[in-house]
């Protein structure tokens, strides 16, 4: 149980162009999700966290308007990167705390970004 | 604002020697702590996680302890083996619906 799927696994993308990362609860639902970044050698930085129909808090340095959130229902969260750049190629993780569960957090397999 | 720090950042050891990995925190006000395993490009797997009420918890050859109050954490790997060479995590969390703080991680090598 708790597993948690992120979609797609890598994506290559010209610059300029925008990506939609899709993490979803598969057997629980989550009132909060997690987003963090992961740069090479590089330990998890968190961006963002989403809660389920209300707005998307932003960690400091992290743009808003280019790393778009959405958390519409309570297992499905989404990264949009807008007018991606060669700097956001990364790794991008998110996480998932059940409702039943608030203090656990099941993480998902990670999204390998490539801004060409 | 909760820190959380690995030391060593890198280690290379011969197959078979038991090892010690070191995690220390800046505020002992946590709810857990996590250590997670991550192999190069991939994502994590959560080895152990310690409740704040406890003192340790065991998984095989692995053994993590955890001293609340003084804001430290080990992580014990007996008999180590080639294929335990990754990046070893830790994290804590505060409350819940909060984020991991995850410290910079400790890299292990393990030499056949």
């Amino acid at each position: 149980g708790a597993v948690v799927s992120q979609h797609p696994s890598w994506v290559i993308c010209k610059s300029g162009t925008s990506v939609k990362i899709e993490c979803r609860s598969l057997d629980f639902q989550a009132t909060t999700m997690f987003w963090y970044r992961q740069f090479p050698k590089q330990s998890l930085m968190l961006m963002a966290t989403s809660n389920e129909g209300s707005k998307a808090t932003y960690e400091q340095g992290v743009e808003k308007d280019k790393f778009l959130i959405n958390h519409a229902s309570l297992t499905l969260s989404t990264l949009t990167v807008t007018s991606a750049h060669p700097e956001d190629s990364s790794f991008y993780i998110c996480s998932a705390s059940p409702v039943l569960s608030p203090y656990e957090q099941y993480f998902g397999p990670g999204t390998r970004l490539t801004v060409t | 604002k909760q820190e959380v720090t690995q030391i060593p950042a890198a280690l290379s050891v011969p197959e078979g020697e038991n090892l010690v990995l070191n995690c220390s925190f800046t505020d002992s006000a946590i709810y857990n702590l996590q250590w997670f395993r991550q192999d190069p490009g991939k994502g994590l797997t959560s080895l152990l996680l310690i409740q704040s009420s406890q003192r340790e918890q065991t998984s095989g050859r692995l053994n993590a302890s955890l001293d609340k109050s003084s804001g430290r954490s080990t992580l014990y790997i007996a008999a180590s083996q080639p294929g335990d060479s990754a990046t070893y995590l830790c994290a804590v969390v505060d409350s819940g619906n909060t984020p991991l703080v995850f410290g910079k991680g400790t890299r292990l090598s393990v030499i056949a």
